[in-house]
């Protein structure tokens, strides 16, 4: 299986703030991967997939940039509302795999 | 839109057994494959289980292969994970999705909890 390494794990950043959170695959996956917002009690919400296209409905700030194994994630102006998990997965090859999140707080 | 609704979860007896439906609407189910993903309290997400549009295409995770069989009915445009021996690691909330790539959708999970 494709093991997925995300980090930090945690982080606390002032609303307005720059957000930036990395995952990195065991091995090449092209540009397939998606980004996920979790929200508690909630499903997870998709917000990029291919790595850097931005579903629909989705604020501009989120973005997604990368290829091969290294991958990022940015929230450019960090809002009340974007207080969530984020989870990086990866669909190059089965079984889906998820890296072990991101959760977001508010300083 | 589409829509995924699971159903079937709840409090079960270590060694106990439940079957977790999802029904699905919105899109066309027989061109889709389908995921269980779950994930224990406080814990991340882990897909345990896919099955391809035809069911010719079948996985388990090893944490539940031999216990847990995947399945689904195109003519109900339903998913199902029959759930056997079940252990208390397996307590979690139970995702139904669609497919996980660039069309993913997720419903809203059922929970199972697996106590005496």
């Amino acid at each position: 299986d494709i093991q997925m390494t995300q980090s930090p794990s945690s982080l606390s950043a002032s609303v307005g703030d720059r957000v930036t959170i990395t995952c990195q695959a065991s091995q090449d996956i092209i540009n397939y991967l998606n980004w996920y917002q979790q929200k508690p009690g909630k499903a997870p919400k998709l917000l990029i997939f291919a790595a850097s296209d931005l579903e629909t409905g989705v604020p501009s700030r989120f973005s997604g940039s990368g290829s091969g194994t290294d991958f990022t994630f940015t929230i450019s102006s960090l809002q009340p509302e974007d207080i969530a998990t984020y989870y990086c997965q990866q669909y190059h090859a089965l079984p889906a795999t998820f890296g072990g999140g991101t959760k977001v707080e508010i300083k | 839109e589409v829509q995924l609704v699971e159903s079937g979860g709840g409090l079960v007896q270590p060694g106990g057994s439940l079957r977790l439906s999802c029904a699905a609407s919105g899109f066309t189910f027989t061109m889709y494959s389908m995921n269980w993903v779950r994930q224990a309290p406080g814990k991340g997400l882990e897909c345990i289980s896919y099955i391809s549009s035809s069911s010719h295409t079948i996985y388990y995770a090893d944490s539940v292969k031999g216990r847990f069989t995947i399945s689904r009915d195109n003519a109900k445009k339903s998913l199902y994970l029959q759930m056997n021996s079940l252990r208390a690691e397996d307590t979690a909330v139970y995702y139904c999705t669609r497919d996980l790539d660039y069309e993913a959708s997720w419903g809203q999970g059922t929970l199972v909890t697996v106590s005496s």
